[in-house]
């Protein structure tokens, strides 16, 4: 198994650009996620998605667009990107919602918005 | 709602040094407990967890204890390694319905072993 894959691994945007973060995973996991890393602060999610055709927001969603169409893919759109988004951004997936299944995580991915 | 809040690091040991991070959590009802590591340039991994009162996750040489009536998740370690340098999360996952299906991170503590 590959586990969580995401693409690309480094990115630099000018402002109001658009893009794609990829992630996908091959353990048929229903649940994925995509969070935020910003230093001090821990990581913050950005939208879920408890199974394919079905996200909902997190804590921090502005800004962000995400799609479920299948069960290994989880893509987090950025529609016109800002510098306040300069980010590493992880996705993370685990088998069901449970509280004691373990999320694994994305290598992830490195946005830097100029 | 539910958080987590752990030591402030940076936190710097001396190799074969004993190793506490401190964690507690605020969150009602009975979340499952997590360490995580996060290796320079890498993605977070599992560490170990715990999924109610008193259990103790383990791994690695690493544990922590579930406690309840102290709401506390403290990760130790015997004798650190230089390997062992990397940011550790606390994190917490409890279901209550909406956004609840998502792990609370602390914010990390970043420890450097030192040959």
């Amino acid at each position: 198994n590959a586990g969580v894959t995401q693409t690309p691994k480094f990115q630099v945007l000018k402002t109001g650009q658009s893009m794609t973060l990829q992630c996908a995973q091959d353990m048929n996991h229903e649940y994925m996620s995509w969070y935020r890393q910003d230093p001090g602060m821990g990581l913050r999610l950005i939208h879920y998605s408890v199974g394919a055709g079905i996200t909902d927001q997190g804590e921090v969603p502005n800004g962000y667009n995400v799609s479920r169409s299948t069960t290994e893919d989880f893509p987090l759109r950025l529609l016109s990107a800002a510098p306040s988004q300069t980010s590493v951004y992880f996705c993370a997936s685990s088998y069901g919602t449970r509280p004691q299944e373990t999320q694994y995580f994305g290598p992830g991915t490195r946005l830097l918005v100029l | 709602g539910n958080s987590v809040t752990q030591m402030e690091g940076p936190v710097t040991l001396s190799e074969e040094a004993f190793l506490t991070i401190n964690c507690t959590y605020t969150a009602t009802g009975y979340p499952s407990l997590f360490w995580y590591v996060q290796y320079p340039g890498e993605g977070l991994q599992l560490l170990l967890k715990a999924t109610k009162a008193d259990d103790k996750g383990s791994n690695k040489g690493f544990e922590a204890t579930y406690r309840k009536e102290t709401t506390s998740f403290h990760l130790e370690k015997g004798s650190v390694q230089v390997s062992d340098s990397a940011v550790y999360f606390c994190a917490l996952r409890q279901n209550s319905g909406g956004s609840n299906y998502k792990l609370t991170f602390g914010k990390g503590t970043l420890l450097t072993v030192n040959p």
